[in-house]
């Protein structure tokens, strides 16, 4: 089992629609949670991230995480096609230079 | 102006050989990284070098061996290449002290093995 589990889709959806992606993970002492958004071929890039548990919004975007669950999600308002994109989740420990990626979640957004 | 840069972009070799990617960062930033990312897009660490000190192996094969000659520059070098190794690498950088969370990536170099 990966310590880290994302769907890896595709997901594909209508322009304007509500995204949820979703990951679960298996170690309990991860205290960051990142989301990431990788372009077609380019590299990942900082979306969002929360520590320990709480929600966080920025914009159209919103990261939630569970800890007694140990679920995190990253929703999309009024999505547009320019988020197509896959999205990845990411972990660390305190302290930890490494971060523990989820598979990625391949997003389309139709228009 | 490029944060993280790699070169080459496209690699493409046959196996047996030893081929090597470079990546430079100009963000001021202490710490890098070489990431392996596969077919079905999973990431994963290779290693990790702050201030030119290796700090994280994760079970990479011998024939893979990074090399710091400072701070700004991760180098990759890759021994006998094999099918295996197509994939894409990206190098990334960070500040210590900021956490892990906050990497910045480079383009990737795109590796295929023949």
């Amino acid at each position: 089992q990966k310590e880290v589990e994302q769907d890896p889709g595709p997901l594909s959806v209508p322009e304007g629609a509500i995204v949820s992606l979703n990951c679960t993970y298996s170690n309990s002492a991860f205290q960051y949670f990142m989301w990431y958004r990788q372009y077609s071929r380019k590299g990942p890039e900082l979306l969002m991230y929360t520590y320990s548990s709480g929600n966080k919004e920025d914009g159209r975007f919103t990261a939630q995480v569970d800890k007694s669950s140990k679920y995190i999600s990253l929703f999309i308002r009024d999505s547009q096609p320019s988020d197509s994109a896959t999205y990845l989740c990411a972990m660390s420990f305190r302290g930890a230079q490494k971060l523990v990626f989820g598979q990625g979640t391949r997003l389309t957004i139709n228009p | 102006d490029t944060a993280v840069s790699q070169t080459p972009k496209y690699l493409v070799t046959q196996m047996g050989n030893d081929k090597s990617i470079k990546c430079e960062q100009n963000l001021g930033h202490d710490t890098m990284y070489w990431y392996k990312q596969d077919s079905k897009k999973f990431l994963k660490i290779m290693f990790s070098y702050n201030n030119k000190e290796l700090i994280i192996n994760e079970t990479v094969p011998n024939r893979f061996s990074p090399k710091s000659p400072d701070k700004a520059h991760l180098n990759l070098h890759i021994n006998s290449l094999e099918l295996g190794d197509s994939a894409v690498y990206f190098c990334a950088s960070s500040q210590q002290g900021q956490g892990a969370y906050e990497q910045y990536f480079g383009p990737g170099t795109r590796l295929t093995v023949t």
